[in-house]
């Protein structure tokens, strides 16, 4: 079966340009996390969604950040403008339901120039 | 965001040898995980853990979910070189936060 799978894996820009991350989750997971991981703050959940519906946002840094998931097979993860301390590795992950296993994505390390 | 104190941070090993390392917590938690990641790749699951002094196996690597609930040890018995990489506990109380470890560093010298 495949996992959680996420594009592009690398992505460079220049500051102040839109950047857009993409999620497809485990078929058959209703919930879908977004992380970013830096090597000072560790793994740090941005935001979640269980069956298609922001549950927990708490943790997207500011309003440059926005996340949909238009379907139970697709999320994307936006940042507008993006700034040079948004570089980091942001993982996507999936659950059968909302206190189960997350299973991650392979990540996309985004840096911004 | 809180993070979940995981020692030692990092080591340097001997092909063959075994590995400990743990995970503390002053919260209480339901479960247990621990994953590896290896560079340039996501989080792999390894062992979950679902109750207090629970022992399981997966292969050379042996977890135990602490009868205080607020630790976890893993073992890694006979390391090889595909062993290296970053080993991360997560506790969550049965919700979606799950809380991550800082992370141990492990290098297997062949």
């Amino acid at each position: 079966d495949a996992g959680v799978i996420q594009s592009p894996r690398h992505e460079v820009t220049e500051m102040g340009q839109e950047v857009t991350l993409r999620c497809k989750p485990i078929s058959g997971h209703n919930s879908l996390f977004w992380y970013r991981q830096t090597m000072m703050r560790g793994l740090e959940l941005l935001i979640y969604f269980n069956n298609n519906v922001p549950i927990d946002d708490s943790g997207m840094p500011e309003d440059r950040f926005s996340a949909k998931m238009p379907n139970a097979s697709f999320s994307t993860l936006k940042i507008q403008p993006s700034e040079p301390r948004d570089s980091a590795v942001y993982f996507c992950a999936s659950s059968s339901w909302d206190g189960d296993i997350q299973y991650f994505g392979a990540g996309t390390r985004l840096s911004v120039l | 965001g809180q993070q979940l104190n995981q020692s030692p941070q990092s080591m340097f090993i001997q092909e063959g040898e075994d590995v400990s390392m743990n995970c503390t917590s002053s919260s209480i938690f339901n479960t247990w995980l621990w994953y590896k990641q290896d560079p340039g790749e996501g989080p792999v699951l390894l062992i979950a853990l679902y109750k207090a002094g629970e022992l399981t196996s997966n292969g050379r690597l042996t977890a135990q979910f602490g009868i205080t609930r607020k630790d976890s040890f893993l073992n890694i018995s006979a390391s090889i070189p595909s062993d290296v990489g970053i080993y991360f506990c997560a506790g969550h109380g049965g919700t979606y936060k799950y809380i991550f470890g800082t992370g141990t560093r492990l290098k297997v010298l062949a």
